[in-house]
This record gives C-alpha cells, sequence and structure tokens, in this order.
C-alpha cells in the first residue's frame, strides 16, 4: 500500500463514451503526475500538476483532459479516444523532501 | 532525445542464480532510479543513485551508477522466486526544465 488510490482498477470503453480515471494521495504531497504505460513501450509522462497548477503537458491529445481540484485528487478525463489508447494509467505523487514518487495500482484502459 | 535502453528485455532463471540487468544511455542524468513493478500493481521505487561510480546495496540487490552517470546496473545475488517482476530504470536530467525518462523494462521470471 502506497498512499496513492485509483479508481477505476479496470475500465471498458467504446470510442464514443465519457469517462474520467481518478486518483487520490493522502501522503501531503504537492505534485501529482499521470502517466501512461504501454505494452513494449517505455512509460509515459502525460502531466504534471504541482500545487494544483498543471505545469507540464507533453504534447498529449486534447482527448485527455486532466483536472486537480486540491492537492488530494487528480483526475484524468477521457472523451472519443481511440483503441491506441488502451494502456495501463499510472498516477504518482511526489515527495518534494525526497524527490520519490509514489505510484498508485494503475487503471487498465482498454478502449474498444 | 534522450532513451533508457534496458537489457535484457526477458530474463528467466532458476532460484539462486545470480543475475544482471542493465540500463544504459548516450545521456549524462542528474540521478537515476531503479523500480520494481508487479502485476497489478505500480512501480515501486528501490533505490536513487546520484553520484558518478555511486554503489548502493539493498539486501541481495546490488546497484551501481556509471563513472559517467550514463549508465547503471542491478546485480542480484542468489535471486528467489519473489523478485520476479518488471525492473524500470528512470532518469533525471541535468537541466530544471528536463524530464524524467523511463526505460522499457526487463522482466524478470524466478523459477522456483
Amino acid at each position: 500500500e502506497t498512499g496513492v488510490t485509483q479508481t477505476p482498477r479496470h475500465l471498458v470503453m467504446g470510442m464514443t463514451n465519457k469517462k474520467s480515471l481518478k486518483c487520490e494521495q493522502h501522503l501531503g504531497h504537492n505534485a501529482m503526475y499521470w502517466y501512461k504505460q504501454s505494452a513494449k513501450k517505455p512509460l509515459e509522462l502525460m502531466f504534471v500538476y504541482s500545487l494544483e497548477e498543471r505545469v507540464e503537458n507533453n504534447s498529449v491529445p486534447s482527448r485527455f483532459s486532466p483536472e486537480c481540484p486540491n492537492s488530494s485528487h487528480l483526475f484524468l478525463h477521457l472523451h472519443t479516444l481511440q483503441p491506441e489508447d488502451s494502456a495501463l494509467y499510472l498516477c504518482a505523487s511526489r515527495d518534494s523532501n525526497t524527490d520519490t514518487q509514489y505510484f498508485g495500482p494503475g487503471t487498465r484502459l482498454t478502449v474498444l | 532525445t534522450q532513451l533508457l535502453e534496458q537489457s535484457p528485455q526477458f530474463l528467466s532463471i532458476q532460484e539462486g542464480e545470480n543475475l544482471t540487468v542493465y540500463c544504459n544511455s548516450s545521456s549524462v542524468f542528474s540521478s537515476l532510479q531503479w523500480y520494481r513493478q508487479e502485476p497489478g500493481e505500480g512501480p515501486v521505487l528501490l533505490v536513487t543513485v546520484v553520484t558518478g561510480g555511486e554503489v548502493k546495496k539493498l539486501k541481495r540487490l546490488t546497484f551501481q551508477f556509471g563513472d559517467a552517470r550514463k549508465d547503471s546496473s542491478l546485480h542480484i545475488t542468489a535471486a528467489q522466486p519473489g523478485d520476479t517482476g518488471l525492473y524500470l530504470c528512470a532518469g533525471e536530467g541535468m537541466n530544471r526544465d528536463d524530464k524524467i525518462i523511463f526505460g522499457k523494462g526487463t522482466r524478470l521470471h524466478i523459477l522456483p
């Protein structure tokens, strides 16, 4: 148990659906991240939030829309996704004192 | 573009054997991290190395950072089934704006 939770753990959606992924941390960290993990590819950093402000957007398509309403919660809103967006989406929070990232268990997303 | 190459991609060995996995790049990193990821979970940080030539030990795991801070190795002595998992290395660039990058990982399977 790392203190970072993600829901849902599994999600199957059609290309026309709208869904949201949720991440929650109660570790007192001020930075949160979204990563995409695809088979046979390195972990890809998607978004970084620091003190609830987006500080990095790694050229992610607009069909992925992040939201950080407070320092404990991070969302990833999904709409009109493509089958190639199927992947494990990982959330992480960062301890600024040790520069350690703590990952959640991920949401396994399948786009049909 | 910074890249981290991990080798081998897959490794299956018998319990009790020793093994080494590698993480190589042509880029210099300010620090390098090793993670282990088990099925259905997010990556968990094992160690961070920051000084060229640094060696860190974690029980049966020995991590080394290359003198030039471009490469790293992970050596496991007397591997056990509990060591099974995906081992990821991640590097932080020298500049403040550099993004953390991950290798594709080495999938290790220890046979009982």
